[in-house]
Formats: structure tokens, sequence, C-alpha cells
């Protein structure tokens, strides 16, 4: 179960748009659609932001959004905000339902 | 408001076991909705998913830490707890207890605590 495969950094400007992947195999991301994204801010828990592949809990911007691929899923951040600044981690339920396996981690910049 | 709070000592010495508790308040640990889970981070590093446990106490683990790892659930206390024995300074990291739901996805994190295992 290794995990999934994320770029280091991304980075765009305000208002611009940036595009973060995680990669995984047929036994996780590819296999079902349970990817989830999480953000988080230095020294701070990380907070909920898409589940099941594309699904915005309550309070997040519509700016968040989610899609996936055969084994890859992506995390689109519109509209860039300052406040978005973060790192950013996928996540996702194997296949077996017996285990979840996170990504390595984007940290997004915004220029 | 759910609240999860980790509790637990910040230091543990080499071969000895790690051990955490989580409370959870404002919300019943005996949902049936909702799995109750470790997630941990070494410093400077990304989330590893550790292990999770039903009310009911069925219990699901990373399965490179089986045979060092045990979850527990004391409904009584609204409490879960994480053993993992034979530490190492590779289990130094911070540990969130987190709220898991039928998503499945981890909607509520407590703040974290970090555990250093050194001699």
């Amino acid at each position: 179960q290794s995990a999934l495969t994320q770029p280091p950094s991304a980075s765009g400007s305000p208002g611009q748009s940036v595009t973060i992947s995680c990669t995984g195999t047929n036994s996780d991301v590819g296999g079902q659609n349970y990817v989830s994204w999480y953000q988080q801010y230095p020294g701070k828990a990380p907070k909920l932001m898409i589940y099941e592949v594309s699904k915005r809990p309550s309070g997040v911007p519509d700016r968040f959004s989610g899609s996936k691929s055969d084994n890859t899923a992506s995390l689109t951040v519109s509209g860039l905000q300052a406040e978005d600044e973060a790192d950013y981690y996928c996540c996702s339920y194997a296949v077996s339902r017996t285990y979840f396996v996170f990504g390595t981690g984007t940290k997004i910049t915004v220029l | 408001q759910l609240q999860l709070q980790e509790s637990g000592p910040g230091l543990v010495k080499p071969s000895e076991t790690l051990s955490l508790t989580c409370t959870v308040s404002g919300g019943s640990i005996n949902r049936s909705t909702y799995y109750w889970t470790w997630i941990r981070q070494p410093p400077g590093k990304g989330l590893e998913w550790i292990g999770s446990i039903y009310y009911s106490g069925s219990t699901w683990y990373k399965p490179s830490l089986k045979g060092r790892i045990n979850i527990s659930v004391d409904t009584s206390r609204n409490q879960y707890s994480l053993k993992l024995n034979s530490a190492t300074a590779a289990d130094t990291a911070v540990y969130y207890c987190v709220r898991r739901g039928f998503d499945p996805s981890f909607d509520n994190w407590g703040q974290g605590t970090l555990v250093t295992v050194s001699s």
C-alpha cells in the first residue's frame, strides 16, 4: 500500500486556477469513487475539502472542485486567493475496504 | 458541536508502548454512522492512516502496523484509545484522532498531539 503520488508543489497568481493530481492504482483510486482531499495550514489539523471524488462539504467554497479519471484524481482550485496557500493531501479508500492511503502532499503557493 | 481531544505522554522511550486516548465531546461515540480513527504525521512529512474502530469494537489497522497496534473503545466514557507497542523513532509524529463517516472521509479532526520516541 504505497502512498498516492502527488506533485510536491504547484503555484498560481491570484485569480488563476491550479490543478493538482493524485495518482494511485486499481486497488485504490481507480477502483471506486472514494477519494477525498484535505487542506492543511502549518501547525494546524487538516480540513476536509472534497469527498467521494467531487462532493463538497457544507462551507467549502465552490472554487474547490474534484474529478477523477482512471487511476488519477485531481483537485482544482479556481480563482486562487491568498488564503488557499496551504498543503493539500488526497486520500483513497482501498477497494478491499480494509485501509486508507494518503497522497504525498502538494504545497500550493499563491504568487 | 463535536470536538475530539487527544491526550497522553509526549515522550516515549524506544521499545516502550505509545499510548494515547481521544475524548469525544458534543456527540456520542455510539453513533452507528461513524468510525473513530487515528492518523499520524511525522514532522515535516505527510499524513498516514494507522487505524479505525467502530463503536461495536470492530477494528481495521494499517497492514504494516499489524501486530504492534491496538485500538480500543470505551463507550461509557465516550473515548477511544491507541496503543502502539515496541515504539521506535519512526513512530515520532503528531497523532490526530479523527471521525470518519460512511462516505468515507475524515470530517472532524482533533488538534493533534506530538509524541516523540527518544531515550
